[in-house]
């Protein structure tokens, strides 16, 4: 079965520090990874795409990498900033479909003063 | 920036009644989605919709669930018979292009449904 697992579940950090959040994926076969923010009670917003190809994308302050050997994707935060304070949820597309997306339980990331 | 929009934001509803979500993707999208979240869980895909027919369906989407675009820019989503457990935040999303694969789905904002 697809799954993407997501650590830490949570994380709270101070303004200004960077953080790392962490995805690992059993998606076969693999199309791509995709990292999105999720506001409360807003729809998730893209930040990264990635495919098999490639190992690192950059978005502003976010720097995802994807490891397609390990299965393993990061989402680097750097100088966190209030607004950061999100649900990161990774997901994953598997190719072969209508673009089904299987999605992470996603990090909560709480960025204080 | 065009965006996605959903109507209504919430939607309030008793047990068994039909409810209707609306929505309306960016205008040169050709696939169209609806997907669930229930509070505190993962999103889950519902339905996928191209050319005016299901593409693909979850487990989820069952015989009590329909879609349609009645017609060149609504897309909607009804429950005929709601349950206590549909209770969800429920977003539409669309995609611009068939082929392809680092294209981007686009979310709208979600429509909070609450089943009484």
């Amino acid at each position: 079965k697809n799954q993407v697992e997501q650590s830490p579940q949570s994380l709270i950090i101070l303004e200004g520090k960077n953080c790392t959040l962490q995805c690992n994926y059993t998606v076969s076969p693999f199309s791509n990874l995709r990292w999105y923010k999720q506001d409360t009670g807003r729809g998730p917003v893209s930040l990264t795409i990635m495919t098999f190809s490639e190992n690192t994308k950059s978005n502003g302050r976010y720097t995802a990498t994807l490891d397609a050997d390990t299965k393993q994707s990061s989402l680097h935060i750097t100088a966190s900033q209030l607004s950061d304070s999100a649900s990161y949820i990774c997901v994953v597309s598997p190719s072969g479909s209508a673009r089904q997306l299987t999605f992470g339980s996603g990090t909560q990331l709480t960025v204080l003063p | 920036e065009p965006e996605v929009t959903q109507t209504p934001s919430h939607q309030v509803t008793q047990m068994g009644q039909e409810v209707i979500l609306r929505c309306v993707p960016i205008s040169n999208h050709l696939y169209f989605y609806w997907y669930r979240q229930i509070l505190g869980q993962k999103v889950e895909f519902l339905v996928s919709f191209y050319n005016n027919e299901i593409s693909e369906k979850s487990e989820i989407f069952d015989d009590q669930f329909s879609v349609e675009r009645p017609d060149g820019s609504n897309f909607t989503l009804k429950i005929r018979s709601t349950k206590l457990e549909d209770s969800a935040m429920y977003f539409c999303a669309s995609r611009v292009r068939l082929a392809g694969t680092t294209d981007t789905q686009y979310f709208g904002p979600g429509t909070r449904l609450t089943v009484l």
